[in-house]
Protein backbone atom coordinates (compact mmCIF):
# COMPACT_ATOMS: atom_id res chain seq x y z
CA UNK A 1 0.00 0.00 0.00
CA UNK A 2 1.81 2.78 -1.10
CA UNK A 3 -0.77 5.57 1.14
CA UNK A 4 -1.84 8.77 -0.28
CA UNK A 5 0.70 10.49 -2.85
CA UNK A 6 1.01 14.05 -3.56
CA UNK A 7 2.49 16.01 -5.78
CA UNK A 8 5.11 18.10 -6.06
CA UNK A 9 6.59 17.85 -2.27
CA UNK A 10 7.92 21.53 -2.73
CA UNK A 11 6.52 24.04 -5.30
CA UNK A 12 8.37 27.63 -5.52
CA UNK A 13 6.34 30.04 -7.41
CA UNK A 14 5.88 33.97 -8.04
CA UNK A 15 3.21 36.10 -7.67
CA UNK A 16 0.22 35.68 -10.16
CA UNK A 17 1.28 32.59 -11.85
CA UNK A 18 -0.84 29.54 -11.57
CA UNK A 19 -0.05 26.35 -8.58
CA UNK A 20 -1.47 23.08 -9.40
CA UNK A 21 -1.35 20.66 -6.16
CA UNK A 22 -1.67 16.88 -7.38
CA UNK A 23 -3.22 14.02 -4.90
CA UNK A 24 -3.88 10.42 -5.44
CA UNK A 25 -5.86 9.21 -2.58
CA UNK A 26 -5.38 5.27 -1.27
CA UNK A 27 -7.11 2.85 -3.93
CA UNK A 28 -10.62 1.46 -2.46
CA UNK A 29 -11.49 4.91 -0.01
CA UNK A 30 -14.45 7.05 -1.48
CA UNK A 31 -13.42 10.38 0.39
CA UNK A 32 -10.70 12.55 -0.26
CA UNK A 33 -9.76 15.64 1.74
CA UNK A 34 -7.64 18.92 1.09
CA UNK A 35 -6.18 20.48 4.12
CA UNK A 36 -4.21 23.92 4.23
CA UNK A 37 -1.60 24.27 7.41
CA UNK A 38 0.00 27.60 7.87
CA UNK A 39 1.06 28.99 11.33
CA UNK A 40 -1.58 31.49 11.75
CA UNK A 41 -4.59 29.24 10.95
CA UNK A 42 -3.15 25.96 11.86
CA UNK A 43 -4.88 23.02 9.94
CA UNK A 44 -7.96 23.83 8.44
CA UNK A 45 -10.04 22.00 5.74
CA UNK A 46 -10.75 23.46 2.61
CA UNK A 47 -12.69 21.06 0.75
CA UNK A 48 -13.83 17.48 0.44
CA UNK A 49 -14.89 15.30 -1.82
CA UNK A 50 -17.44 11.81 -1.88
CA UNK A 51 -17.01 9.53 -4.49
CA UNK A 52 -15.62 12.40 -6.61
CA UNK A 53 -18.35 14.77 -5.48
CA UNK A 54 -17.91 17.89 -4.31
CA UNK A 55 -19.35 17.84 -0.81
CA UNK A 56 -18.03 20.78 1.32
CA UNK A 57 -16.01 23.60 -0.28
CA UNK A 58 -16.66 25.84 2.20
CA UNK A 59 -13.52 26.08 3.00
CA UNK A 60 -11.93 27.32 0.42
CA UNK A 61 -10.76 30.68 1.07
CA UNK A 62 -11.88 32.40 -2.13
CA UNK A 63 -12.55 32.17 -5.71
CA UNK A 64 -8.92 32.00 -6.90
CA UNK A 65 -9.22 28.13 -5.21
CA UNK A 66 -10.41 25.47 -7.24
CA UNK A 67 -10.54 21.44 -6.65
CA UNK A 68 -11.43 18.95 -9.15
CA UNK A 69 -11.65 14.71 -8.69
CA UNK A 70 -12.10 14.17 -12.32
CA UNK A 71 -11.98 9.75 -11.41
CA UNK A 72 -11.36 7.76 -7.96
CA UNK A 73 -7.75 7.85 -8.11
CA UNK A 74 -6.45 11.59 -8.68
CA UNK A 75 -7.44 15.07 -7.51
CA UNK A 76 -6.36 18.44 -8.28
CA UNK A 77 -6.18 21.75 -6.20
CA UNK A 78 -5.55 24.79 -8.15
CA UNK A 79 -4.76 28.28 -7.26
CA UNK A 80 -4.92 30.94 -9.95
CA UNK A 81 -3.42 33.67 -9.99
CA UNK A 82 -1.32 32.88 -6.34
CA UNK A 83 -0.24 35.12 -4.12
CA UNK A 84 2.19 35.15 -0.90
CA UNK A 85 -0.18 34.94 1.77
CA UNK A 86 -1.28 31.32 -0.13
CA UNK A 87 2.43 30.37 0.87
CA UNK A 88 1.08 26.96 3.41
CA UNK A 89 1.93 23.26 3.29
CA UNK A 90 -1.17 21.81 1.32
CA UNK A 91 -2.58 17.96 2.69
CA UNK A 92 -4.39 15.54 1.12
CA UNK A 93 -5.72 13.00 3.12
CA UNK A 94 -8.16 10.16 2.06
CA UNK A 95 -10.68 7.56 3.51
CA UNK A 96 -12.93 4.90 3.48
CA UNK A 97 -15.94 6.08 4.24
CA UNK A 98 -16.38 9.16 5.99
CA UNK A 99 -16.25 8.17 9.28
CA UNK A 100 -12.78 5.90 9.36
CA UNK A 101 -9.69 7.36 9.76
CA UNK A 102 -8.59 9.70 7.75
CA UNK A 103 -4.63 8.70 6.16
CA UNK A 104 -2.98 12.16 5.04
CA UNK A 105 -0.11 12.59 2.22
CA UNK A 106 3.39 13.69 3.37
CA UNK A 107 2.15 17.03 1.88
CA UNK A 108 3.05 19.70 -0.45
CA UNK A 109 5.29 23.31 0.70
CA UNK A 110 3.58 25.73 -1.00
CA UNK A 111 6.29 28.96 -1.13
CA UNK A 112 4.91 31.65 -3.32
CA UNK A 113 7.18 34.88 -3.67
CA UNK B 1 -19.25 25.67 15.62
CA UNK B 2 -17.18 23.30 17.24
CA UNK B 3 -13.74 24.69 18.66
CA UNK B 4 -10.82 22.89 19.37
CA UNK B 5 -8.19 24.49 22.24
CA UNK B 6 -4.91 23.09 22.93
CA UNK B 7 -3.30 25.56 25.70
CA UNK B 8 -0.19 24.16 25.86
CA UNK B 9 1.87 25.42 22.67
CA UNK B 10 4.99 23.58 23.84
CA UNK B 11 5.95 20.78 26.84
CA UNK B 12 8.88 18.97 27.38
CA UNK B 13 9.51 15.94 28.92
CA UNK B 14 12.54 13.82 30.21
CA UNK B 15 13.13 10.20 28.37
CA UNK B 16 10.89 7.84 30.17
CA UNK B 17 8.96 9.56 32.03
CA UNK B 18 5.23 10.51 31.66
CA UNK B 19 3.88 13.44 29.78
CA UNK B 20 0.18 14.65 29.31
CA UNK B 21 -1.26 17.00 26.78
CA UNK B 22 -4.37 19.15 27.17
CA UNK B 23 -7.46 19.34 25.12
CA UNK B 24 -10.46 21.17 25.39
CA UNK B 25 -13.38 21.12 22.77
CA UNK B 26 -16.97 22.56 22.14
CA UNK B 27 -19.91 21.09 20.64
CA UNK B 28 -23.59 20.68 21.00
CA UNK B 29 -23.66 17.42 19.60
CA UNK B 30 -24.12 14.63 21.78
CA UNK B 31 -22.28 11.82 19.39
CA UNK B 32 -19.04 12.54 17.92
CA UNK B 33 -15.38 11.16 17.74
CA UNK B 34 -12.06 12.99 19.34
CA UNK B 35 -8.61 11.85 17.55
CA UNK B 36 -4.95 12.71 18.53
CA UNK B 37 -2.65 13.27 15.33
CA UNK B 38 0.95 13.12 15.73
CA UNK B 39 3.08 15.46 12.88
CA UNK B 40 6.85 14.91 13.54
CA UNK B 41 9.05 16.74 11.24
CA UNK B 42 8.70 14.53 7.91
CA UNK B 43 5.09 16.54 8.21
CA UNK B 44 3.64 12.96 8.07
CA UNK B 45 0.31 13.32 9.97
CA UNK B 46 -0.11 10.13 12.40
CA UNK B 47 -2.66 9.18 13.64
CA UNK B 48 -2.12 8.41 17.68
CA UNK B 49 -5.27 7.30 19.52
CA UNK B 50 -9.58 8.01 18.34
CA UNK B 51 -12.13 8.08 21.32
CA UNK B 52 -15.72 7.55 20.15
CA UNK B 53 -17.95 9.95 22.51
CA UNK B 54 -20.57 7.17 23.25
CA UNK B 55 -17.96 5.33 24.90
CA UNK B 56 -17.43 5.82 28.48
CA UNK B 57 -13.91 3.76 28.67
CA UNK B 58 -10.47 5.41 27.67
CA UNK B 59 -8.87 4.57 24.59
CA UNK B 60 -5.44 2.47 24.95
CA UNK B 61 -2.72 2.44 22.42
CA UNK B 62 0.43 1.01 23.62
CA UNK B 63 2.14 3.78 25.56
CA UNK B 64 -0.62 6.37 24.54
CA UNK B 65 -3.80 7.03 26.19
CA UNK B 66 -6.59 9.14 27.24
CA UNK B 67 -8.54 10.87 29.93
CA UNK B 68 -11.77 11.70 27.98
CA UNK B 69 -14.35 13.45 30.51
CA UNK B 70 -17.63 13.92 27.95
CA UNK B 71 -19.28 16.42 30.43
CA UNK B 72 -15.79 18.54 30.94
CA UNK B 73 -15.53 18.30 27.36
CA UNK B 74 -11.75 17.98 28.01
CA UNK B 75 -9.97 14.65 26.07
CA UNK B 76 -6.37 14.58 27.37
CA UNK B 77 -3.23 12.47 25.75
CA UNK B 78 -0.76 10.81 27.88
CA UNK B 79 2.27 9.45 26.74
CA UNK B 80 3.39 6.67 29.12
CA UNK B 81 7.88 6.02 29.33
CA UNK B 82 8.05 8.73 26.88
CA UNK B 83 10.64 7.74 23.69
CA UNK B 84 13.00 10.01 21.86
CA UNK B 85 10.92 9.44 18.77
CA UNK B 86 8.08 10.72 20.31
CA UNK B 87 9.30 13.88 19.99
CA UNK B 88 6.64 15.83 17.40
CA UNK B 89 3.89 18.64 17.00
CA UNK B 90 0.40 16.99 18.72
CA UNK B 91 -2.98 17.58 17.58
CA UNK B 92 -6.47 17.21 18.97
CA UNK B 93 -9.27 17.30 16.32
CA UNK B 94 -13.09 16.35 16.86
CA UNK B 95 -15.26 15.09 13.99
CA UNK B 96 -19.28 15.10 14.07
CA UNK B 97 -20.63 11.65 14.07
CA UNK B 98 -23.60 12.18 11.79
CA UNK B 99 -24.50 14.79 9.15
CA UNK B 100 -23.62 16.78 6.01
CA UNK B 101 -20.51 17.71 8.38
CA UNK B 102 -20.10 14.31 9.92
CA UNK B 103 -16.11 14.08 8.03
CA UNK B 104 -15.04 17.13 8.68
CA UNK B 105 -12.09 17.22 11.27
CA UNK B 106 -11.66 20.41 13.11
CA UNK B 107 -7.76 20.54 14.91
CA UNK B 108 -6.37 21.93 17.91
CA UNK B 109 -3.14 24.60 17.49
CA UNK B 110 -1.27 22.23 17.95
CA UNK B 111 1.45 21.25 20.98
CA UNK B 112 5.14 20.84 20.43
CA UNK B 113 6.16 17.94 22.40
CA UNK B 114 10.11 17.96 23.01
CA UNK B 115 11.99 14.69 24.58
CA UNK B 116 14.55 15.32 26.29
CA UNK B 117 17.45 12.26 26.63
Amino acid sequence: DAGVIQSPRHEVTEMGQEVTLRCKPISGHDYLFWYRQTMMRGLELLIYFNNNVPIDDSGMPEDRFSAKMPNASFSTLKIQPSEPRDSAVYFCASSFRGWNEQFFGPGTRLTVL
Amino acid sequence: AQTVTQSQPEMSVQEAETVTLSCTYDTSESDYYLFWYKQPPSRQMILVIRQEAYKQQNATENRFSVNFQKAAKSFSLKISDSQLGDAAMYFCAYRPALGTSGSRLTFGEGTQLTVNP
